[in-house]
């Protein structure tokens, strides 16, 4: 059974703050890694899709690396605003269609 | 831009009774799939679907669950007796493709309550 493990479980910050949290992962077995951005209510959002050791990529403000060797993803938001409230999920793909999610990230960004 | 849609949002049922939670999948897509997340737990695979077959499931996906693809749009979930472990947040998705690296889009969610 895989684990994925994300931490921490939620955060809070002001607006302008940087932020970041982590996804681990067991690195054997590893495919792919996906981020989803989820706001209550609405569809998860495809954030990234991670696959070489030392991958960084990039969406506006938000940053994620991945180090497949010692199995951890970051996810990083630069100046934190109060839209980017939501509960951040990590996925691993290990071969198969199935992602394993980790519990998730929730952030509140307060004005 | 397209997207995955659910319905309903949200479903209260009676334990015992039957529920079929409704999804329309990206109209291009070939893959379909269906996940839950119980409260305050982790998202779960429960089923992959390709070329109206079962492609993969999960232990959770016993012979209580059943899924179809009875027309050219719509992807379902049957819940045969409900139990009140069913309750959760059922999330349906699709992709073009099925690679580890294909993006995997959801749908908001349909949230079943069984008492």
């Amino acid at each position: 059974i895989l684990n994925v493990e994300q931490s921490p479980q939620s955060l809070h910050v002001q607006e302008g703050d940087s932020t970041n949290f982590t996804c681990s992962f067991p690195s054997s077995n590893f495919y792919a890694l996906h981020w989803y951005r989820w706001e209550t209510a609405k569809s998860p959002e495809a954030l990234f899709v991670m696959t070489l050791n030392g991958d960084e990529k990039k969406k506006g403000r938000i940053s994620a690396t991945l180090n497949t060797k010692e199995g951890y993803s970051y996810l990083y938001i630069k100046g934190s605003q109060p839209e980017d409230s939501a509960t951040y999920l990590c996925a691993l793909s290990s071969g198969y269609s199935t992602l394993t999610f980790g519990k998730g990230t929730m952030l509140l960004v307060s004005p | 831009e397209p997207e995955v849609t659910q319905t309903p949002s949200h479903q209260v049922t009676q334990m015992g009774q039957e529920v079929i939670l409704r999804c329309v999948p990206i109209s291009n897509h070939l893959y379909f799939y269906w996940y839950r997340q119980i409260l305050g737990q982790k998202v779960e695979f429960l089923v992959s679907f390709y070329n109206n077959e079962i492609s993969e499931k999960s232990e959770i996906f016993d012979d209580q669950f059943s899924v179809e693809r009875p027309d050219g749009s719509n992807f379902t979930l049957k819940i045969r007796s409900t139990k009140l472990e069913d309750s959760a947040m059922y999330f349906c998705a699709s992709s073009l493709l099925a690679g580890a690296t294909d993006t995997q889009y959801f749908g908001p969610g349909t949230r079943l309550t069984v008492l």
